[in-house]
């Protein structure tokens, strides 16, 4: 079975701080994505990686920054948190495949208050 | 640009009768997927059920079934027998089309709650 594990199921930082949120899979998978979750709106991607060192921005991108150094590790940064990055953080991953059928496998995901 | 709706923010069903969520779509593509994914309170997206734009039956996977009706560009989930585990949030998304394979838009998410 896949496995996708987040670093932190709970997160409380204060405003300003950097932010590290960690994502690691274990089944080989090229592509990585990270969401964020909050109510009334659905999932909105925030970037996506098809591969080690490849990032794309996804819809919401403003304010986070993300590194693959290493294929099964994905990292979401927010450089200075602010309160209105308060939210559900999901990690995802996929085998890249070109196919429309492209399940995603995604990790418990960490909810982040920022004081 | 793809979007997906989902009208019910939330929906209550007594336990054993059936429940169906709706969900609606919008493409240009000729191929795409559709999916569902069920999100129980302790936060993991769990994946329900999928449906390929040319499959020409409708889906099924257990108690869960997709309607699928293209020429309405409806996708909507049908959970047959409902039990109290089934009380979650239930997610519809599609995949990002040909061109766009490797991501998937989610609509806003219905949250079901299944009554004794």
């Amino acid at each position: 079975d896949v496995k996708v594990t987040q670093s932190s199921r709970y997160l409380v930082k204060r405003t300003g701080e950097k932010v590290f949120l960690e994502c690691v899979q274990d089944m080989d998978h090229e592509n990585m994505f990270w969401y964020r979750q909050d109510p009334g709106l659905g999932l909105r991607l925030i970037y996506f990686s098809y591969d080690v060192k490849m990032k794309e921005k996804g819809d919401i991108p403003e304010g986070y920054s993300v590194s693959r150094e290493k294929k099964e590790r994905f990292s979401l940064i927010l450089e200075s948190a602010s309160t209105n990055q308060t939210s559900m953080y999901l990690c995802a991953s996929r085998k890249s495949s070109g196919l429309v059928y492209n399940e995603q496998f995604f990790g418990p995901g960490t909810r982040l208050t920022v004081l | 640009a793809q979007k997906i709706t989902q009208t019910q923010p939330g929906m209550f069903v007594q336990e054993k009768e059936a429940v169906t969520l709706d969900c609606t779509y919008d493409t240009s593509d000729q191929s795409y997927g559709l999916f569902w994914y069920k999100q129980p309170s302790s936060g993991e997206m769990i994946f329900l059920i999928y449906q390929g734009s040319y499959d020409e039956q409708n889906a099924t996977e257990g108690r869960y079934s997709l309607n699928f009706q293209k020429a309405r560009k409806s996708a909507n989930l049908v959970i047959s027998a409902s039990q109290l585990g089934d009380s979650a949030m239930y997610f519809c998304a599609m995949s990002g089309g040909i061109y766009n394979t490797d991501k998937l838009i989610f609509g806003t998410g219905t949250r079901l709650q299944v009554f004794p």
